[in-house]
């Protein structure tokens, strides 16, 4: 089973601000990497889709780059509803795998 | 309206059965591959089974033997049936859809269904 670890566990940020996120996989996954929003009592929400593609509705300010083990998630300018977890998600085979997530938070 | 709406959801003892239904809407169902992720208090999702359009299943090694995934294409539904319960089994179960195009993400979910499991 492949592992994702993400990192920070928590960020800081205000609103405005730039945010990196990052996971890392046990192993190659190509570009089978996806990024989800989460906020408390909701389900998840896809952001990105093949570690670079945005999921309809999804706005421009959410990127994803990456390949193989090492990916990014950035959000560009910071709004309020953004704070939120950001999980990532495998799916090279299966079982899928989703990382244990960064919250992040308003500083 | 494009949506996935979970329900049988509830309290269980240790060792109970319970079956889980999906209803999906605003899209062609059979033409989707769809899956069941759960997520325990305070933990990240954990992906369960999946069900492709044309009957193929895989399930997680944590639920095999145990939990069946199975849909009924007249009624836009997918289920899962759990069986052998235990407390780890305790989370908010969600159905979701896989992502058509590559079949490696879940693109639409419901709002998921709590099951705890009690000792």
């Amino acid at each position: 089973e492949i592992v994702l670890t993400q990192s920070p566990a928590t960020l800081s940020l205000s609103p405005g601000e730039r945010a990196t996120l990052s996971c890392r996989a046990s192993q190659s996954v190509s570009s089978y990497l996806a990024w989800y929003q989460q906020k408390p009592g909701q389900a998840p929400r896809l952001l990105i889709y093949d570690a670079s593609n945005r999921a309809t509705g999804i706005p421009a300010r959410f990127s994803g780059s990456g390949s193989g083990t090492d990916f990014t998630l950035t959000i560009n300018s910071l709004e309020p509803e953004d704070f939120a977890v950001y999980y990532c998600q495998q799916r090279s085979d299966w079982p899928a795998t989703f990382g244990q997530g960064t919250k992040v938070e308003i500083k | 309206e494009v949506q996935l709406v979970e329900s049988g959801g509830g309290l269980v003892q240790r060792g109970g059965s319970l079956r889980l239904s999906c209803v999906a809407s605003g899209f062609t169902f059979r033409n989707n591959h769809m899956s069941w992720v759960r997520q325990a208090p305070g933990e990240g999702p954990e992906w369960v089974s999946v069900i492709y359009s044309g009957g193929t299943i895989y399930s997680a090694d944590s639920v095999k033997g145990r939990f069946t995934i199975s849909r009924d294409n007249s009624k836009n539904t997918v289920y899962l049936q759990m069986n052998s319960l235990r407390v780890e089994d305790t989370a908010v179960y969600y159905c979701a859809r896989v992502e058509q195009w590559l079949g490696r993400s879940f693109d639409l979910w419901g709002r998921g269904t709590l099951l705890t499991v009690s000792s």
